[in-house]
Order: structure tokens, then C-alpha cells, then sequence
């Protein structure tokens, strides 16, 4: 099956410092989306790409659709405290007829004050 | 708020027990997708609707496992004879017509303990 590899699991910075995350994947996806997790809630969607080379930006965040479409980043510029949280990317591969996602396990932020 | 609902947040129940779970998606959604997250994981897709067509389940779902949408608007997911391997978050997420299809809100989970 489809398998997702999301780097990195976790990592710490200080506030104001900008923040590169990434995922891929072992297939072809049509669709990627980022989506953040606070504890005990569900995942909220951040930005959603439909097309390969695709850059697009939700205020301070920016994400790409890799040109191979097996790949996706996230980019986080000038953190606050606020964006603590798990960042998760998944994939869709509309081309099978499926609108299921395949998620990655996640990439933990801690933003140190 | 008119996000997706869920209903309860958490459910504690003991091994051998039925549990029913509530999902309201956002209004004029016409898909809905349940998932289940365990712990350091993201989440898995179980199962979705469009309307009231169940279209794709996962092997994930077993026969213990059942959902309905039988208006096609909210959707019930039923875990009959619980097992502890069944403790998890249980998500449920919708999605708007297309072109926007593909985007999933989420619901804030059902946390479900098996004793």
C-alpha cells in the first residue's frame, strides 16, 4: 500500500525562527493537503494542492506540490507559540476513483518563548 | 460553529460491549469519511459516503465494525464485541461537492477506551 514518510518527527526552535517540514511518498498523489493537530482534537486543514509545481501560501504558511507529485512541503515563517502542534500531510490518489487520504505520521513542533 | 460534530467525545466502555458513535457533517457536504488515530499515528481511513452510498471501505473495517448515513446527512459508526485493539480516536470528516471535493474538515474525534 500506499506509505507516507514525514520528516521530521519533531523538532524543537525558537520563536521567530522559520520552520521546513516535508513529506513523500512511495506513489503518485493528485491531491496533497496539510493539516495541524492540537492534543484531543481533530486534525484542522491548513492548505490543500491540486497540481504538481503548485506553491501556495496561507498567511504565514507556504506549502509546495513537488513536480515528481510524490512529494510536498511545508514551510512555517517567523513561529509564534501558537503554531505548537503536530503537522500532518496527506495524500489523494483521485486518479483511482478513491477520495480516501493516506496520512504521514506526523511532524511534532515545539516552539520555545 | 457549523463544523462537523461528533458525539460523544469519549467513550469509556468494557471489552464484549456494543458502542455507537455520532458523526454531523458540515451542511451541504455531500461526503463523509470515518477514521481512526491511535497514539504517534495519523490518522486511517475506515470508510466514506456520498450521500447515502457507502462507496469504499478499508480492510481496516471489520465485521465488527458498521456505519450508516441513511439520510445522507449525519452517519452512525457501530463497533459490536469491543476489543481492546479497538481504543483509539475515532475521527469523521466532510467534504463539499467539487471542484472542492477533496478537502476534509474534520470533527473534534470520539476517544474511545476499551477496558
Amino acid at each position: 500500500g500506499q506509505q507516507l514518510n514525514q520528516s521530521p518527527q519533531s523538532m524543537f526552535i525558537q520563536e521567530g525562527e522559520d520552520v521546513s517540514m516535508n513529506c513523500t511518498s512511495s506513489s503518485i498523489f493528485n491531491t496533497w493537503l496539510w493539516y495541524k493537530q492540537d492534543p484531543g482534537e481533530g486534525p484542522v486543514l491548513l492548505i490543500a494542492l491540486y497540481k504538481a509545481g503548485e506553491l501556495t501560501s496561507n498567511g504565514r504558511l507556504t506549502a509546495q506540490f513537488g513536480i515528481t507529485r510524490k512529494d510536498s512541503f511545508l514551510n512555517i515563517s517567523a513561529s509564534i507559540p501558537s503554531d505548537v502542534g503536530i503537522y500532518f500531510c496527506a495524500g489523494q490518489n483521485s486518479g483511482a476513483g478513491s477520495y480516501q487520504l493516506t496520512f504521514g505520521k506526523g511532524t511534532k513542533l515545539s516552539v520555545i518563548p | 460553529d457549523t463544523g462537523v460534530s461528533q458525539d460523544p467525545r469519549h467513550k469509556i466502555t468494557k471489552r464484549g460491549q456494543n458502542v455507537t458513535f455520532r458523526c454531523d457533517p458540515i451542511s451541504e457536504h455531500n461526503r463523509l469519511y470515518w477514521y481512526r488515530q491511535t497514539l504517534g499515528q495519523g490518522p486511517e481511513f475506515l470508510t466514506y459516503f456520498q450521500n447515502e452510498a457507502q462507496l469504499e471501505k478499508s480492510r481496516l473495517l471489520s465485521n465488527r465494525f458498521s456505519a450508516e448515513r441513511p439520510k445522507g446527512s449525519f452517519s452512525t459508526l457501530e463497533i459490536q464485541r469491543t476489543e481492546q485493539g479497538d481504543s483509539a480516536m475515532y475521527l469523521c470528516a466532510s467534504s463539499p461537492r467539487d471542484p472542492r471535493g477533496y478537502e476534509q474538515y474534520f470533527g473534534p474525534g470520539t476517544r474511545l477506551t476499551v477496558t
